[in-house]
């Protein structure tokens, strides 16, 4: 399994571009989740998908938009990028085991709005 | 709303010695908490978890109980290693799946020999 696989590893935006990170696993896992990574931040929530067809906002889906179409796959789309929203991007996705759900993260997207 | 609150870093510890990583939360119903680690420039990762009040997670020599009369996930570990060196988060489910998870901003934990 190649697990939770994100492209691009770095982007570049002007401001006002749009934009789609792409993240696919291939673990058949249902659940699958963004974040936003900022220094002294933490990880923040941005959308979350609890099946195909099915999502949810998070703490911070404001110039954020998802689908999910299949199991594998859940795009994250910037429709009008900010300086704001430079930073880390961490897809995720999770699956049942034991009492809990465990998150499988991936390497991340490192996006730059100027 | 639901929150976490971790102790501010830097820690800096020599090796072997005991590390407490403070970790309290608010939420509504009960959550599932977690800790997650974050080595230099990788993703993150499940260090351990606990689903129910009074469980204890662990692993890799890390402990951590979940307290719910004091809303709180504290980490320890008995003798770190430099290897130990990392960013620590600690996280609470906001649904039953552990899919949504609200983090706290992050431990840095430095380890010299």
């Amino acid at each position: 399994n190649a697990g939770v696989t994100q492209t691009p590893k770095f982007q570049v935006l002007k401001t006002g571009q749009s934009m789609t990170l792409q993240c696919a696993q291939d673990m058949n896992h249902e659940y699958m989740s963004w974040y936003r990574q900022d220094p002294g931040m933490g990880l923040r929530l941005i959308h979350y998908s609890v099946g195909a067809g099915i999502t949810d906002q998070g703490e911070v889906p404001n110039g954020y938009n998802v689908s999910r179409s299949t199991t594998e796959d859940f795009p994250l789309r910037l429709l009008s990028a900010a300086p704001s929203q430079t930073s880390v991007y961490f897809c995720a996705s999770s699956y049942q085991q034991g009492g809990g759900y465990e998150q499988y993260f991936g390497p991340g997207t490192r996006l730059t709005v100027t | 709303g639901n929150s976490v609150t971790q102790m501010e870093g830097p820690v800096t510890l020599s090796e072997e010695a005991f590390l407490t990583i403070n970790c309290t939360y608010t939420a509504t119903g009960y959550p599932s908490l977690f800790w997650y680690v974050q080595y230099p420039g990788e993703g993150l990762q499940l260090l351990l978890k606990a689903t129910k009040a009074d469980d204890k997670g662990s692993n890799k020599g890390f402990e951590a109980t979940y307290r719910k009369e004091t809303t709180s996930f504290h980490l320890e570990k008995g003798s770190v290693q430099v290897s130990d060196s990392a960013v620590y988060f600690c996280a609470l489910s906001l649904n039953q799946a552990g899919t949504a998870l609200i983090f706290g901003k992050g431990t840095t934990l430095s380890v010299s020999s």
